[in-house]
Parts: C-alpha cells; structure tokens; sequence
C-alpha cells in the first residue's frame, strides 16, 4: 500500500537553530499538508500546499515556518529559528484530490525536540 | 470556531466492544473520520463517513452518526489487546479542506 514517508524520525536542534523536516507523500497525491502535535494535545493544522503553493496556513504557521516542493517528490517544512515550543511530532499528509475520499494519508511522524 | 471534543480514556476487557464517542461543533461538517494512533507510530486512517450517512460498518468496526446532535460514535467489536492506542476523531468540511482533530481518547484493552 502506498506511504508517506517522513524522515528523519526524530531530530534534535538546538533552539534557534534552523531545521528542515522531510516528506515523501503519496507519488499521484496533489493536495500535502503539515500538522504537528505537542505532547499531548490535539493535533494542529499547519499548512496546506497545492499546485505549487499555500493553498491554506493557520496562524501557528506563521514567519518562522516555510513549505518547499523542492523537486517532483518531496515537501518539505522548514523552521527558520526554532523555539522551545516548536518541539512537537510533526505529520505530513497527502490526499489525491477532490475525489479522493477516503481522506489524508498521514505520514509516521518526525519528533522535534529543541533543547 | 470548530471544535472537536472526546472523552480522554476508555478501559475495557478484551473480548468486550469498545464505544469511543465524539462530538463536534461545526454543521456543515461532510466528512468525519477515525485515525488510530499506536505508540511512536502515525495516524492510521480506520473510517469515514460522510454526513448523508447514519452509519457504516467495516468488519469489527461501526460508526454511527447523529447529525442533529452532531455526535459520532465508533464501535470495536471483540476488542483485542492490539486495538489499545489512541483514537482520534477529525472532521472536515470538503475532501480536501483542513482536518479539525479532537484530543483522542486512549483505549485500554486489559487481557
């Protein structure tokens, strides 16, 4: 069955320190979002990324935060200065599109701890 | 704004069914799902059900939703020790609009 694979699995940066977390969503996918999770709290929309842009942010995702699609295959979230409250499990989702209907492929998750 | 609220634990008997109940605010809800969530693991897709539907049974699995209460319900038949995880209710309005989750409720299945 096909993945969305995220790595790396956990990472831990130093804050103010740049990171950059990766996703390999679903290969016919069109829509690829964001969500993050702090420990234990809901899980949070971030972004949302279609044809080549910000389709929709919420207002966690604000100047520190940015979205790529470097290349054909991966999306990626970068964290320009991190804080201690960016530490969160960070999931990255797929879906194929309006007529995709059985909802979001969610990835495993990357566990960001800043110290 | 929209919210999504779930009772936070569950304990049940293995062999016994499971009742996870989840509540949301926002009306023009058309899609409502089950993710379970193993330890260190994703969210795993169980269900859906679209707002036109009172339920849908998938194997052990039954949603029942009640959309003038705004009240969603899954059932685990014959619970297993394996089905212990957290699960969480999410909601959105279109296929691809932002998913709105709840807490999750963790569900522990004693042997």
């Amino acid at each position: 069955e096909p993945e969305v694979t995220q790595t790396p699995s956990h990472q831990v940066t130093q804050m103010g320190q740049e990171v950059i977390l990766r996703c390999v969503p679903i290969s016919n996918h069109l829509y690829f979002y964001w969500y993050r999770q702090i420990l234990g709290q809901k899980v949070e929309f971030l972004v949302s990324f279609y044809n080549n842009e910000i389709s929709e942010k919420s207002e966690i995702f604000d100047d520190q935060f940015s979205v790529e699609r470097p290349d054909g295959s991966n999306f990626t979230l970068k964290i320009r200065s991190t804080k201690l409250e960016d530490s969160a499990m960070y999931f990255c989702a797929s879906t194929g599109g309006p007529s995709d209907r059985h909802g979001y492929t969610f990835g495993s998750g990357t566990r960001l701890t800043v110290v | 704004g929209e919210d999504v609220e779930q009772s936070l634990f569950l304990s049940v008997r293995e062999g016994d069914s499971s009742v996870i109940n989840c509540t949301y605010t926002d009306s023009s809800s058309t899609y409502l799902y089950w993710y379970k969530q193993e330890p260190g693991a994703g969210l795993q897709l169980l269900t859906y059900i679209f707002s036109n539907m009172d339920m849908k049974q998938d194997q052990r699995l039954t949603v029942l939703l009640n959309k003038k209460d705004k009240h969603l319900s899954l059932r685990i038949a014959d619970t297993q020790t394996g089905d212990s995880a957290i699960y969480f209710c999410a909601e959105s309005i279109r296929a691809n609009t932002p998913l709105v989750f709840g807490k999750g409720t963790r569900l522990s299945v004693i042997a």
